[in-house]
């Protein structure tokens, strides 16, 4: 079966300028995850949802970073004014379920801000 | 803010060679200990979600052991192959479902 797909797989973009970052989970996940790679740096928690709800935002870093998810499905997330340290892999992931579910990734959406 | 910690940071080893490493924990508010494989230009990949303490898990040629009283998980890869060069991870689940990664073990296997 298809696994977590993501998109753009690449994406350079200006400072200043807004960018979405789409992901799509594995049908059938109620949960979802963004995590993302700075140059580095480990995995870092972002948002998780649950439906379409998010419980749980402090991994946002500053009030630019958004999440949504709709139709317990497709999730975006949007960078408002970008800037160079928002470079970063940013990686998706759903599982069945929250708690002691295995989360399963995506390939990454690898961001470059110039 | 949990710290959870991976040794070595690198390692090399040559073909046939059996190996292990450690990720350290924070005990306190424990739910599961995840083991990733991540390849680059891949998705990573799950290994092990362990929750017991004593669990001892085994996937093919590795496997992973589980103390959450003094807070480590080791992983063990017998008679290293170059296909499992990669970078393995370790994340601590907590509640709440988010994961708290460790910076990884970067290993390369050399035919």
């Amino acid at each position: 079966g298809a696994g977590v797909s993501q998109s753009p797989s690449n994406k350079v973009t200006e400072k200043g300028k807004d960018v979405e970052l789409r992901c799509d989970p594995i049908s059938g996940h109620t949960a979802l995850y963004w995590y993302r790679q700075s140059l580095g740096q480990g995995l870092e928690f972002l948002i998780y949802f649950q439906g379409n709800s998010a419980p749980d935002k402090s991994g946002l870093p500053s009030d630019r970073f958004s999440a949504e998810r709709t139709g317990g499905s497709v999730s975006t997330l949007t960078i408002q004014r970008t800037q160079q340290e928002d470079s970063a892999v940013y990686l998706c992931a759903s599982s069945l379920g929250l708690a002691l579910e295995t989360q399963y990734f995506g390939p990454g959406t690898r961001l470059l801000v110039l | 803010i949990l710290n959870v910690e991976q040794s070595p940071q690198s390692l090399h080893v040559q073909e046939g060679d059996s190996t292990n490493f450690t990720c350290s924990f924070p005990s306190s508010n424990f739910y599961a200990l995840h083991w990733y494989r991540w390849e680059t230009a891949k998705s990573p990949e799950a290994l092990f979600v362990m929750t017991l303490n004593g669990d001892e898990k085994k996937k093919g040629r590795i496997s992973a052991t589980l103390n959450t009283k003094e807070g480590y998980s080791y992983l063990y890869i017998k008679g290293s192959q170059p296909e499992d060069s990669a970078t393995y991870l370790c994340a601590l689940e907590t509640s709440g479902s988010r994961l708290t990664f460790g910076e990884g073990t970067q290993l390369t296997v050399n035919p």
